[in-house]
């Protein structure tokens, strides 16, 4: 069974940082493209950052770009998004998705909260 | 960026209805589309993509169609289970871009 598990979010000062992780389980991690989308209270999902598997390209919103780095270990089939220099209109619930080609999420995790 | 618009935003409806929800592209997409649910308090769902390519379990009553800048996403008859909220998505081109949701209620 495809599994993904977001941890990492929790409460952080404008300005500050954190490190989310997505654990993988099901599914040969290092055949996929993996992605972080992320939706703040009340709103729609925004699509924040997409992590290509082979050559491991990264891609980023407008948004987030320069302040948000996605990487991932393959060896362990673990996502991460380092967010620095949070901001107010951060706070969202960041959900960990697979990536089909194309980039449709197939299998998402069930979200972190990260509040600024 | 690549603009969709969904609509209705909202809509009400009855179990067993045929229930029809558009996407417009800002440009032309190709069929590079997806579609989700999303109940409250839950994560996203992936449905169907590509002119009825469905997703594992997902229920045959859910349908799509549509090429370049137009799409629809049918329900042809709508269960209790259904009621949630919908995005659809392109992924024709980066920045991956949502539609804003419509949101299904009884």
């Amino acid at each position: 069974e495809v599994q993904v598990l977001e941890s990492g979010g929790g409460w952080v000062q404008p300005g500050g940082s954190l490190r989310l992780s997505c654990a993988a389980s099901g599914f040969i991690f290092s055949n996929y493209a993996m992605n972080w989308v992320r939706q703040a209270p009340g709103k729609g999902l925004e699509w924040v950052s997409t992590i290509d598997n082979g050559d491991d390209r990264t891609y980023y919103a407008d948004s987030v770009r320069g302040r948000f780095t996605v990487s991932r270990d393959n060896f362990k089939s673990t996502l991460f998004l380092q967010m620095n220099s949070l901001r107010d209109d951060d706070t969202a619930v960041y959900y960990c998705a697979r990536g089909t080609p194309g980039t449709i999420f197939d299998y998402w995790g069930q979200g972190t909260l990260v509040t600024v | 960026a690549i603009q969709l618009t969904q609509s209705p935003s909202s809509l009400s409806a009855s179990v067993g209805d045929r229930v029809i929800i558009t996407c417009r592209a800002s440009q032309g997409i190709s069929g590079a589309l997806a579609w989700y649910q999303q109940k409250p308090g839950k994560a996203p769902k992936f449905l169907i993509y590509n002119a009825s390519s469905l997703h594992s379990g997902v229920p045959s009553r859910f349908s799509d169609s549509g090429s370049g800048t137009d799409f629809t996403l049918t329900i042809s008859s709508l269960q209790t289970e259904d009621f949630a909220t919908y995005y659809c998505q392109q992924f024709y081109s980066y920045p991956l871009t949502f539609g804003g949701g419509t949101k299904v209620q009884i």
